[in-house]
C-alpha cells in the first residue's frame, strides 16, 4: 500500500515562496501521476496541477499557472510543489495525492499547512 | 472550468437512516465522477470512483449512481463513523474540480 508523507508546516511572508515535499513509500513512485490539491475554508478543495513522475511533464490549473511549479526527484521517490509570490489567501492545507489509474485521488498525503502572514 | 453543485450543503440524520447526496455538473462528464469522505483534521478518503465503482475497503453501504450531469451518493444505513463531509469531484477534464461539500451531522 503506497503512502505519501509530506513535509511539515510552513509560515511565510507575503511575496515569498514555499516548497512542500511529498515522499512516496514502496517501489511504485513512477507508476502513476502525482497531483497537488489544496484546501481552504473559503474555496474548499482546489486542484493545482499534476506531474508525470517518469517524464516530469506537468499540467497546471489556470488559477495557479505562473505561480506553481511541480518537480520530482525519482531516485528518492519524492515530489515537490513550489508556490511563489504568496498572498494571504494562499493560506491553506496542501495535499499531494496519487491517481492509481482510475482518474481519482488515492491515497492522499497527510497535508501540509502553509500560513501566509506578515 | 466545470462547475460542481452539491446538495444539500448540510444534512442531519440518525444512525440507521438512508441518506442521499446529490452532485450536479455544469456540463456532461459521462461517468468521470468521484466521491470522497473527509473527517475533521484528516485528508479526504476516496469512496467511489467512476460514478459507481466502490473503492477497495469501503463498506458496501456506500453506493454511487448517475451519468451525464446528475450523480448521487447513497449511504444505505448510516453508521456512527459515517458522520463526515462528503465531496464530489470530476475527472472529465482539467482543471479537475470539486463540489463544495455536504456536511452530514447527527440528528
Amino acid at each position: 500500500q503506497v503512502q505519501l508523507v509530506q513535509s511539515g508546516a510552513e509560515v511565510e511572508k507575503p511575496g515569498a515562496s514555499v516548497k512542500v515535499s511529498c515522499k512516496a513509500s514502496g517501489n511504485t513512485f513512477t507508476d502513476h501521476y502525482i497531483h497537488w490539491v489544496r484546501q481552504t475554508p473559503g474555496q474548499g478543495l482546489e486542484w493545482m496541477g499534476r506531474i508525470n513522475p517518469i517524464s516530469g511533464d506537468t499540467k497546471y490549473a489556470p488559477n495557479f499557472q505562473g505561480r506553481v511549479t511541480l518537480t520530482r526527484d525519482t531516485p528518492i521517490s519524492t515530489a515537490y510543489m513550489e508556490l511563489s509570490n504568496l498572498r494571504s489567501d494562499d493560506t491553506a492545507v496542501y495535499h499531494c495525492v496519487r491517481d492509481p489509474g482510475v482518474l481519482a485521488f488515492d491515497p492522499w498525503g497527510q497535508g501540509t499547512l502553509v500560513t501566509v502572514s506578515s | 472550468d466545470i462547475q460542481m453543485t452539491q446538495s444539500p450543503s448540510s444534512l442531519s440524520a440518525s444512525v440507521g437512516d438512508r441518506v442521499t447526496i446529490s452532485c450536479r455538473t455544469s456540463q456532461s462528464i459521462s461517468t468521470y465522477l468521484n466521491w470522497y469522505q473527509q473527517k475533521p483534521g484528516t485528508a479526504p478518503k476516496l469512496l467511489i470512483y467512476a460514478a459507481s465503482s466502490l473503492q477497495s475497503g469501503v463498506p458496501s453501504r456506500f453506493s454511487g449512481s448517475g451519468s451525464g450531469t446528475d450523480f448521487t451518493l447513497t449511504i444505505s444505513s448510516l453508521q456512527p463513523e459515517d458522520f463526515a463531509t462528503y465531496s464530489c469531484q470530476q475527472s472529465y477534464n482539467i482543471p479537475y474540480t470539486f463540489g463544495q461539500g455536504t456536511k452530514l451531522e447527527i440528528k
